[in-house]
């Protein structure tokens, strides 16, 4: 069964510093791996996703994460955070249950951001 | 686009009673997913319905159940609550039954059960 793994719980940074969330997964089979956002109060917004072809992936908002098969893992990075980054973030894989699509997410990382 | 709307936003229950939480999706959008997030964890998998028929399900009891209409909008039913069902109900809908995982997700149902 398909697992992630967020190791931090929370983190804080300054306002213009950059990000690194860590995400380890685990799948058999080549993953679908995604990045979302939730702000308090709302839905899940997506920020990327990897399904094949180059391992670094752009997202919205300045994000981007790399797909490392050989580490099982898909860091978000952001080079400068701004106040309004400041949210709950998932790491999910997608993977298939009968004919259906399923993320299995991690249990997030909280960022805080310091002005 | 309408986007994916939930309702109610938030629901008080007692234990034993029976709730329903609405889904209406965006128009297209013949797969819905819902999940269940409780405080401080990440959104389970509850089950999947495509054009109307349940077509996958995760690690939970058949008091949880759905319906899938024609118009696109969704119910999650959940029977005999417990105090563990206490979480944030997420709707998730796409325009193909798991093709692409582009899912959009709703605002939620906080569902308290005292």
């Amino acid at each position: 069964a398909q697992s992630v793994t967020q190791p931090d719980i929370h983190i804080t940074v300054s306002e213009g510093a950059s990000l690194e969330l860590r995400c380890n997964y685990s799948y058999g089979a080549t993953p679908y791996l995604f990045w979302y956002v939730q702000s308090p109060g709302q839905g899940l917004q997506l920020l990327l996703k990897y399904f094949s072809g180059d391992t670094l992936v752009q997202g919205i908002k300045g994000f981007e994460a790399e797909f490392k098969r050989s580490q099982s893992s898909f860091n978000l990075r952001k080079p400068s955070v701004h106040w309004s980054d400041a949210a709950e973030y998932f790491c999910a894989v997608g993977a298939r249950t009968g004919t259906a699509s399923k993320l299995t997410f991690g249990t997030g990382t909280r960022l805080q951001v310091t002005l | 686009e309408t986007g994916v709307t939930q309702s109610p936003t938030h629901l008080i229950k007692t234990r034993g009673q029976q709730v329903t939480l609405r889904c209406s999706s965006q128009s297209g959008h013949n797969t819905v997913s819902w999940y269940q997030q409780a405080l401080g964890q990440g959104p389970q998998f509850i089950f999947q319905y495509y054009r109307e028929e349940e077509n996958g399900r995760g690690n939970f009891p058949p008091r949880f159940s759905g319906l899938q209409f024609p118009n696109y909008s969704s119910e999650l039913n959940v029977n005999a609550l417990e105090l563990d069902d206490s979480a944030l109900y997420l709707c998730a809908s796409s325009a193909r039954a798991g093709g692409d995982y582009g899912y959009t997700f709703g605002s939620g149902t906080r569902l308290t059960v005292v």
